[in-house]
């Protein structure tokens, strides 16, 4: 078993549609990640939490630290919001910032 | 623009032959990082250097070396190519201060194919 877990793989929505995207994990942690790759492979972090929420326009990250889960939040998604979203944990235990990745979420919105 | 510059962003080996991956980042980072990226899988850390002067090996060092110049440059070398490094390397930089920080930033990648 994987120590993160996404779900789902893969999702296709329309414009305009709330987009729930979910992460889970089985090991402590210091920080979790949301990042995003788009088509070109470029590698963009959205956020960082430790606890509660953030948000960033149109993207809401949340996280609860007991129950080991974090969910990433896409209100009136457009087809520019097209990607892989990518959820990362920096564990307790490990030393140099080092981060364990999420296999990714295929996000397509068509308009 | 600050960021993480990497190089080559493509490249195709025959199987044995030897290249290095450069990486340079211009935010005064203290850890770089060099993962790679296989479909199906999630990215995997090669190796890291957590501060200049020190590396370690990651999850998948079979295969690799690496070398930290100095703070900002950090390089990967692939000896003896194999077809089953064919993949997309990320290098990566970060900086964290008392975990408050969320400084990490990645390079655009280097497809890397092995024939």
């Amino acid at each position: 078993k994987n120590e993160v877990e996404q779900s789902p793989q893969n999702l296709t929505a329309q414009e305009g549609e709330f987009i729930t995207i979910n992460c889970s994990y089985s090991v402590g942690i210091s920080a979790l990640h949301w990042l995003q790759q788009h088509p070109g492979g470029g590698i963009v972090s959205l956020f960082m939490l430790s606890s509660g929420k953030k948000k960033h326009g149109r993207l809401i990250a949340t996280i609860n630290i007991q129950e080991k889960h974090s969910s990433l939040h896409i209100t009136a998604s457009h087809p520019r919001d097209s990607a892989v979203y990518i959820c990362a944990v920096r564990s307790e235990e490990t030393s140099g910032s080092r981060l364990t990745f999420g296999e990714g979420t295929q996000l397509t919105v068509n308009p | 623009n600050a960021g993480v510059t990497q190089t080559p962003k493509f490249q195709v080996l025959k199987t044995g032959q030897s290249m290095t991956l450069q990486c340079a980042q211009d935010m005064n980072h203290n850890s770089m990082y060099w993962y790679r990226q296989d479909p199906g899988m999630g990215l995997r850390l090669i190796y890291y250097s957590a501060s200049e002067g020190t590396t370690d090996k990651g999850e998948v060092p079979n295969g690799y070396n690496v070398s930290r110049l100095n703070k900002r440059e950090f390089s990967l070398r692939l000896e003896s190519a194999a077809p089953s490094q064919t993949s997309v390397y990320f290098c990566a930089s970060s900086d964290f201060f008392g975990g408050l920080s969320g400084g990490y930033t990645f390079g655009s990648g280097t497809r890397l194919t092995v024939v």
